[in-house]
């Protein structure tokens, strides 16, 4: 089946401007995850979705930052206000649970100018 | 805080030779360990994983060690081949504290033919 996709591959967008990055898990997968990458960094969380659970967003960097999930499937990370701090690639992981492998997307790559 | 740290950037092997990639880890509940492979423009993928319950794993010609009294990890990567040449990142996770997944800052390798 198909592996974890992302759109867009890039985006480039001005500073004060609202981006929505989506992510489709492989299907069937419980959990789900965005990471972000700034350059010369670790993979930094952001939110994780499990279930029907309440989402994890201890990682959101600040409340321009938000994500959601329709329907136990599809997630849009949404940052609003983009500052040029925002810039970096933005990866989404899904899984069959928690603490199991975590499969990634390409990323979107994001450019605040 | 980093909570988990990879302090070499990058390493340079000849082909044949053995590779080891090292990881540091400071939160001691930390139960569970993975390293990813990640190649450009595209997502990590997963490498291999172990449990605090054992201090090795080993898949062909990856195995991973844990050392948790010094909380130290390593990949050792036996004959290393050119295909290697890639970012490999190190992740821990605490099944008590919750479900993120902490991650270096990753390591360059390349395998010189």
């Amino acid at each position: 089946g198909a592996g974890v996709s992302q759109s867009p591959s890039n985006k480039v967008t001005e500073k004060g401007k609202d981006v929505e990055l989506r992510c489709d898990p492989i299907s069937g997968h419980t959990a789900l995850y965005w990471y972000r990458q700034s350059l010369g960094q670790g993979l930094e969380f952001l939110i994780y979705f499990q279930g029907n659970s309440a989402p994890d967003k201890s990682g959101l960097p600040s409340d321009r930052f938000s994500a959601e999930r329709t329907g136990g499937s599809v997630s849009t990370l949404t940052i609003q206000r983009t500052q040029q701090e925002d810039s970096a690639v933005y990866l989404c992981a899904s899984s069959p649970g928690p603490y199991n492998e975590q499969f990634f997307g390409p990323g979107t790559r994001l450019t605040v100018l | 805080d980093q909570q988990v740290k990879q302090n070499s950037p990058s390493l340079s092997v000849q082909e044949g030779r053995i590779s080891i990639l090292n990881c540091d880890y400071t939160n001691s509940m930390f139960d569970y360990f993975l390293w990813y492979k990640k190649y450009p423009a595209e997502g990590p993928t997963f490498l291999i994983s172990i449990s605090s319950i054992k201090d090795k794993n080993e898949d062909g010609r990856f195995t991973v060690f844990l050392n948790k009294s010094a909380k130290h990890l390593s990949l050792h990567i036996v004959p290393s081949q050119p295909g290697d040449s890639a970012v490999y990142f190190c992740a821990a996770s605490a099944r008590d504290t919750g479900n993120q997944f902490y991650f270096g800052t990753g390591t360059s390798l390349t395998v010189i033919p």
